[in-house]
């Protein structure tokens, strides 16, 4: 069955560091996302992203974000300056379009910055 | 302003015990309602959509239904392998697929 893959699955970064979190949607969806969840929280929207470039970003999105599909496979989404409250599991998702909700997410990425 | 609460926080059931789980919303318009189960450190795994009052969705044990303010998750005998946190969500107003999701209804089921 086709799955979102995401790399690392754990990353431990200092406060002010660039982290970059990887993403293999699956092969014939045509929407990307990334949504985060800090612990004991809700799952966040960060942005969407479609025909290679930003559909629509949250408030959470600032310019220390960013995201890259750079080449037929893989979806990134770059933090350049790490802060404490970035920690949080970051989930990458897609989805085909024909149906609103039905997204399919990867296993995500825990993100822990010191 | 919240637009999905979900009830109740934690629910622990016996097997066998079944029992609903809530989620009320505040959207107007409603573009479809999602129900999602999601395993400790893993990522929501789509489960139904419902899209208009009186809609129902079943899919093994699970049945999720729909009225114009609320929607339920009806579980029917759960066995230990339901465990999870259940999640629904609704779409945003404009893009495809940004979701808000209520915090979830953290459901353990005991043998």
């Amino acid at each position: 069955e086709p799955e979102v893959t995401q790399t690392p699955s754990h990353q431990v970064t200092q406060m002010g560091q660039e982290v970059i979190l990887r993403c293999v949607p699956i092969s014939n969806h045509l929407y990307f996302y990334w949504y985060r969840q800090i612990l004991g929280q809700k799952v966040e929207f960060l942005v969407s992203f479609y025909n290679n470039e930003i559909s629509e970003k949250s408030e959470i999105f600032d310019d220390q974000f960013s995201v890259e599909r750079p080449d037929g496979s893989n979806f990134t989404l770059k933090i350049r300056s790490t802060k404490l409250e970035d920690s949080a599991m970051y989930f990458c998702a897609s989805s085909s379009g024909t149906n609103t909700g039905e997204l399919f997410f990867g296993e995500g990425s825990r993100l822990t910055v010191l | 302003e919240d637009q999905v609460t979900q009830s109740p926080e934690a629910l622990r059931l016996q097997e066998g015990e079944s029992s609903s789980l809530n989620c009320s919303y505040t959207v107007s318009g409603l573009r479809g309602l999602f129900w999602y189960r999601q395993d400790p450190g893993k990522g929501p795994e789509f489960l139904f959509t419902l899209y208009s009052a009186g809609e129902e969705k079943e899919k093994e044990r699970l049945k999720a239904t729909l009225t114009k303010k609320e929607s339920f998750l009806h579980i029917t005998a759960p066995k230990p392998e339901d465990s999870a946190t259940y999640l629904c969500a609704v779409p945003g107003l404009s893009t495809l697929g940004r979701l808000y999701f209520g915090r979830g209804t953290q459901l353990t089921v005991w043998p």
